[in-house]
């Protein structure tokens, strides 16, 4: 079994505050590193797929980077809001025919107004 | 809407009791998973199907069974020899064809399993 390794395992912030979290995986045999972002009584809902080395992704307000030859994925979130409370989820898959992902155990983010 | 439902949405279970969680999806994918979530942890393979009438074994299959007649649907057993089965159970499916999905997984809901 690959770990996957999320840091922090939580984090407070107020409310217009930037914040960043930390994916790292092993780099052998990469395929592809997802994030999720799984509110409370929801799906978990994709945020971004990354497959080469210096990708970064930008979906309004949260962006990530991907550093395949050290291993390692950053989400940040620029000038939070309650809205992006979530638990988020870092996932990487080998190129296997497997397909499936292993997951890091997330980090669950709290925005106070 | 397409989508992926899960049911039920809490189940409760005695002890040496086999129940069977469903998992459906209307999105046309060829593979669907499982998966168990435990407070703290990661979330966990316990059996994939990548086509109707095939199933393999994730990594922590022991004490659940499967099965995959149709595309649309995949129901997990959890049995009585798993032993620790309280836990969050999702499902999710990956989108069919080529490497341009890049394994990304549509998830049901989930169901939260309690054993009494």
């Amino acid at each position: 079994i690959l770990n996957v390794e999320q840091s922090p395992q939580s984090l407070h912030v107020q409310e217009g505050d930037s914040t960043n979290f930390t994916c790292s995986f092993p780099s052998s045999n990469f395929y592809a590193l997802h994030w999720y972002r799984w509110e409370t009584a929801k799906s978990p809902e994709a945020l971004f797929v990354m497959t080469l080395n210096g990708d970064e992704k930008k979906k309004g307000r949260i962006s990530a980077t991907l550093n395949t030859k050290e291993g390692y994925s950053y989400l940040y979130i620029k000038g939070s809001q309650p809205e992006d409370s979530a638990t988020y989820l870092c996932a990487f898959s080998k190129d296997t025919g497997r397909r499936a992902l292993t997951f890091g155990s997330g980090t669950r983010l709290q925005v106070q107004p | 809407d397409g989508g992926i439902t899960q049911s039920p949405k809490y189940l409760f279970r005695k002890e040496g009791q086999n129940v069977t969680l469903s998992c459906e999806q209307n999105l046309n994918h060829d593979a669907m998973y499982w998966y168990r979530q435990d407070p703290g942890q990661g979330l966990r393979l316990i059996y994939y199907s990548q086509i109707v009438n095939d199933f393999q074994k994730g990594d922590i299959a022991e004490g659940y069974s499967v099965s995959r007649e149709k595309k649309e649907s995949f129901p997990l057993t959890v049995t009585s020899a798993q032993k620790n089965p309280t836990a969050f159970y999702l499902c999710a499916s990956i989108a069919s064809g080529g490497a341009e999905s890049y394994n990304e997984q549509f998830f049901g809901p989930g169901t939260r399993l309690t054993v009494l």
